[in-house]
Parts: structure tokens; sequence; C-alpha cells
């Protein structure tokens, strides 16, 4: 089974280019986490998913990012317009669908994108 | 300020040490979580606690509502318990500290 996977692990764009993050959740896992981590800083929440339903998008900064999980195929974080302060590690994290919702300890991380914004 | 802080940043110890790492959170919760970062990103989930104490191997982790306090404990700390330990926060807002990062050096 494996787990969750993440790609790419390394992307660089230049500023104003767009960056696509994608999150394939683990066999059977219905609820995806996007989580992004700047330089020197802890993590923070961005966004809850399940299939073709934002749930919860509080942590979302309001332009630019955007991110949706469709009936068929991964999880995609979408940057737009891409600005240095974009440069980041993002991680996804999937949990069963019987899951509450914020319970960390039945989620599982992926590896990680980390983004470079030049 | 965070909601969640964790104390200390940094710890340095040598192998076979007892380790602390101190987490203390401000608003309510139903549960506080600990994960361990691995150098290479790796991000693992090693407890969930709402109250008490729970055990896993060497890891330990504690909690005192009243007081809002966390901690982790590792009994004979080994080189590959580096990594950086965070503790997280879920109510109605998921919160996490900043992160602690551990070096045991042989």
């Amino acid at each position: 089974n494996a787990g969750v996977m993440q790609n790419p692990r390394h992307l660089v764009r230049r500023r104003g280019q767009e960056a696509r993050l994608r999150c394939s959740p683990m066999k059977g896992h219905s609820h995806v986490y996007w989580y992004r981590q700047l330089p020197e800083e802890g993590l923070k929440f961005m966004v809850y998913l399940q299939k073709e339903n934002i749930i919860d998008e509080s942590g979302m900064p309001k332009e630019r990012f955007s991110a949706e999980f469709p009936k068929e195929g991964p999880s995609i974080l979408r940057i737009q317009q891409v600005v240095r302060g974009d440069s980041a590690a993002y991680f996804c994290a999937s949990s069963p669908p019987e899951s509450p919702s914020f319970r960390i300890y039945e989620q599982f991380f992926g590896p990680g994108t980390r983004l470079t914004v030049l | 300020k965070n909601e969640v802080e964790q104390s200390p940043q940094n710890l340095t110890a040598q192998e076979g040490e007892f380790i602390t790492i101190n987490c203390s959170y401000s608003v309510g919760i139903s549960a506080l979580h600990w994960l361990q970062q691995h150098p290479g990103g790796g991000i693992v989930s090693l407890f969930m606690l709402s109250s008490g104490k729970k055990k896993h191997g060497r890891l330990i982790a504690t909690i005192n509502i009243q007081e809002k306090h966390s901690s982790l404990h590792i009994t004979a700390s080994h080189p590959r318990d580096s990594a950086v330990y965070i503790c997280a926060s879920t109510g109605d807002k998921l919160i996490f500290g900043t992160g602690t990062r551990l070096q045991v050096f042989p």
C-alpha cells in the first residue's frame, strides 16, 4: 500500500509563473489536507478537502492560491503568479473517510514539495 | 504571539540522556498532537492526547489540561532521535508550534 505521494518533490519557478503541486492520497483515503512550511517557521494549515468538496479553506491566502480534489485523480494545489514569498515546503496529508476533521494522528503525510521562486 | 509555544527551540544531548520538550497552548483544545519531522522533511504523527499520558517505546507524552501544557519525553536518547518535534493543538482551529530541533550526539 503506497503512502501519500507528492510530486514534484522540488519545483523551481520564476516570479509570475504558475506552480501546480500534486498530491495522491493513500489508497482508500478521501480526506486531503494541505500545509505550508515557510523557511524557519512552523507548519501552517492551508486547506482541507474531500472528494469534489472544499471543507475548510480558512488557511488559504485570499488571492492566487486555489486547491481542488476531483473525483478522479490527485489533489492539486495551484499557485498563480508566484512571488518569492511563496518559496516554502508544501505538505499534503490524507486520512480515511471515517476520520473526524483535524485529527492529525490519523493523517499520513507526504514527503512534501519544495517550491523555490527565483 | 503564537497560540502554541514550544521550548526549547533547540536542544542538544548526548546519547543516552533523558530529553524533555515542552508545549504550552493558550486556547481550549480538543486534542494535542506531537509530530516528528526528520531532516529529510518527512513528517510522522507520534501521539494524540486529550488527557493523561501515553507511551510508545522510548517516547512518553503527557498533558495537563488545567495548566494547558504538554511534554514529550524521550528516554535513553539515540542519534536517530535527531529531528524536529512539533506540537499542534486542535480545537476550532489547527495550530502548530514552531518546533524543537533536537540533536543527539553519540
